[in-house]
């Protein structure tokens, strides 16, 4: 079984400073990580993933998170947040079982930009 | 760039009522699958889709659920008799390989 954990339900931040969300997750196999982002009534976006490889994985809006396979972490970080970023961002993991992946979602944290 | 769509985006019903939510998946995709978000909690699984049967299902995803590709391109799922606890966000997705493009979302409200 497989599980993730979002530390944080909320993560208040002023504009232009810098913000990590913390994401553990728990799995006996190999994992494949994501982190999605839903902005106020809209559907999931996916921000980022890793899969395999480099440990550093960009994404999109300037957003970036390290695997880190001995902490089971997998931290998303921002060095400068703007307004539009205010949403929610989920952290996911999947195992390939079978020819198929189900994604088991974190809680989710609430990132709220303060101008 | 391709994306998944949903219809409606929002459904309003009575309890007992039958509700069917529609998916159009990526044309080039595989697998299926359709999540739901109970407004303040997190996404939840309900049921993956491939090869014209469920490959898996949550424990949610009980008998009043059902999911079916009538036409090859559509992916529905069906709730017989609506119960007020289904009122939520439902995700559809699909996949190639290993990570889901989701939908927009409907939003059923069950009254």
């Amino acid at each position: 079984a497989q599980s993730v954990t979002q530390l944080d339900s909320q993560v208040p931040v002023f504009e232009e400073a810098p913000v990590e969300l913390r994401c553990n997750y728990s799995s006996s196999v190999s994992v494949y990580l994501f982190w999605y982002v839903q902005y106020p009534n809209q559907g999931l976006q996916l921000l980022l993933k890793y899969l395999s490889g480099s440990t550093l994985v960009k994404g999109i809006n300037g957003f970036e998170a390290e695997f880190n396979k001995s902490q089971t972490s997998f931290h998303l970080r921002k060095p400068s947040v703007h307004i539009s970023d205010t949403a929610e961002y989920f952290c996911a993991v999947s195992s390939p079982s079978g020819g198929y992946q189900k994604v088991t979602f974190g809680t989710g944290t609430k990132l709220q930009v303060i101008p | 760039e391709p994306e998944v769509t949903q219809t409606p985006s929002h459904q309003v019903t009575q309890m007992g009522q039958e509700v069917i939510l529609r998916c159009v998946p990526i044309s080039n995709h595989l697998y299926f699958y359709w999540y739901r978000q109970i407004l303040g909690q997190k996404v939840e699984f309900l049921v993956s889709f491939y090869n014209n049967e469920i490959s898996e299902k949550s424990e949610i995803f009980d008998d009043q659920f059902s999911v079916e590709r009538p036409d090859g391109s559509n992916f529905t799922l069906k709730i017989r008799s609506t119960k007020l606890e289904d009122s939520a966000m439902y995700f559809c997705a699909s996949s190639e390989k290993v990570w889901g493009i989701f939908g927009p979302g409907t939003r059923l409200t069950v009254l």
